[in-house]
């Protein structure tokens, strides 16, 4: 049981560059969310999955794009990169939308 | 290693020592709330957690205090060893969705 992966662990792109973060998860959890989390910040909702087939925006969603392509794999795009986008990215997942979630260990992503 | 939180607050604690981390939240709605912890460069981990409905729950070493009057949370964990040592943050659940405080640096001297 891996819990919740994601890949890559660090990627480093130009401005204007596109990148896919790729998340999945073992547990058979329904929801399923993407965060940034930025030095003094804390960690900030990008988009979210309450269950497979439907996505919702969070706090900080412009400049991204995401697919829950099943119930265990969510994907999160930067179409064009900015040096803004310069952050950790978690993937999380719950049961449901009001329970626990359970992180993966994060994707350094550095654009230049 | 993790470069977030440079300028988190930071509570400085003695080995064996009871440690008090405090969270102020937002949202009067929000009627569940979780700690996490996150180590340098790992994901944050489930702690504990709280429904509104409840004052306090304990766990191993660990207690939450929960304050709706004030709309204040405390995380309590006894006897803090090295291991502790970690950003805190605290989250709360207005319309079902997760939102994190900024978190709170905890070290732990011998």
């Amino acid at each position: 049981n891996a819990g919740v992966t994601q890949t890559p662990k660090f990627q480093v792109l130009k401005t204007g560059q596109s990148m896919t973060l790729q998340c999945a998860q073992d547990m058979n959890h329904n929801s399923m969310y993407w965060y940034r989390q930025d030095p003094g910040m804390g960690l900030r909702l990008i988009y979210y999955s309450a269950s497979e087939g439907t996505t919702d925006k969070g706090e900080v969603p412009n400049g991204y794009n995401v697919s829950r392509l099943n119930k265990r794999e969510f994907s999160l795009r930067l179409e064009s990169a900015a040096p803004s986008q310069t952050s950790v990215y978690f993937c999380a997942s719950s049961e449901g939308t009001s329970g626990s979630e359970y992180f993966g260990p994060g994707t350094r992503l550095t654009v230049t | 290693g993790e470069s977030v939180g440079l300028h988190l607050p930071t509570l400085s604690v003695q080995e064996g020592d009871n440690s008090i981390i405090n969270c102020a939240y937002s949202n009067s709605a929000s009627d569940y709330f979780i700690w996490y912890k996150q180590e340098s460069g790992k994901g944050p981990q489930f702690i504990i957690d709280i429904r509104s409905n409840m004052d306090k729950r304990q766990g191993q070493r660990v207690t939450v205090l929960l304050n709706k009057t004030v709309k204040h949370l405390s995380l309590q964990i006894a006897a803090t060893q090295p291991g502790d040592s970690a950003v805190y943050f605290c989250a709360e659940t207005p319309l079902s969705k997760l939102i994190f405080g900024t978190g709170t640096r905890l070290q732990v001297f011998p």
